[in-house]
């Protein structure tokens, strides 16, 4: 059981660039979604999922994308790099939609865009 | 002013004292609260949920104050092992949108 895991950990784009950040569980969670941390700022929600097929956007979700089209894997796309997306990304899971529930994430990606 | 709110220390604490720290919210529809403990450079990982009636595990309590809108945490007889950021998060609203805190730093010192 690995629980929720993030490729890659390190990655360094030029501005304009596009990737993908990958994520998946193996928990069987309904429940995903993709938060940045700054420095001060604490996590910020960008877009999350309720189930396959069905995303919304959280907080910050401009120059995101995502899709989700199995339970287990929940991709983050960012369409044209901005120095302004380096942060640390964190994918995480939940057994619930309730709010009620751990969330579980996964160990992160560090991006830098320059 | 922002949604949730901490102080972000950092709290050096000798080994074996007694810490507090409190997390304020603006929302007093918030229906969840959580503390998480984040290590350097890792991922947030779940502390303790806090129940309207406080509660304790192990050498941590916390507490959930509705009418001044804060939760607090408090651990006792600190170990070197509690040197940590720890996130306040609330949920606000049905639904898993949840809202965290800068985080409080904790420095445990021997």
């Amino acid at each position: 059981n690995a629980g929720v895991t993030q490729t890659p950990k390190f990655q360094v784009l030029k501005t304009g660039q596009s990737m993908t950040l990958q994520c998946a569980q193996d928990m069987n969670h309904e429940y995903m979604s993709w938060y940045r941390q700054d420095p001060g700022m604490g996590l910020r929600l960008i877009h999350y999922s309720v189930g396959a097929g069905i995303t919304d956007q959280g907080e910050v979700p401009n120059g995101y994308n995502v899709s989700r089209s199995t339970t287990e894997d929940f991709p983050l796309r960012l369409l044209s790099a901005a120095p302004s997306q380096t942060s640390v990304y964190f994918c995480a899971s939940s057994y619930s939609i309730s709010g009620n529930y751990e969330q579980y994430f996964g160990p992160g990606t560090r991006l830098t865009v320059t | 002013r922002k949604e949730v709110e901490q102080d972000p220390g950092p709290f050096n604490v000798p080994e074996g004292a007694t810490v507090a720290f409190n997390c304020t919210y603006s929302n007093s529809a918030s229906q969840s609260f959580f503390w998480y403990r984040q290590d350097c450079r890792k991922e947030p990982k779940l502390l303790m949920s806090v129940y309207s009636s406080g509660n304790e595990d192990g050498r941590f309590t916390a507490q959930l104050n509705r009418a001044s809108q804060y939760i607090s945490l408090l651990i006792r007889d600190s170990k070197l092992s509690d040197s940590a950021t720890y996130l306040c998060v609330v949920n606000k609203a049905a639904g898993n949108k949840l809202t965290f805190g800068g985080g409080t730093r904790v420095l445990v010192k021997p």
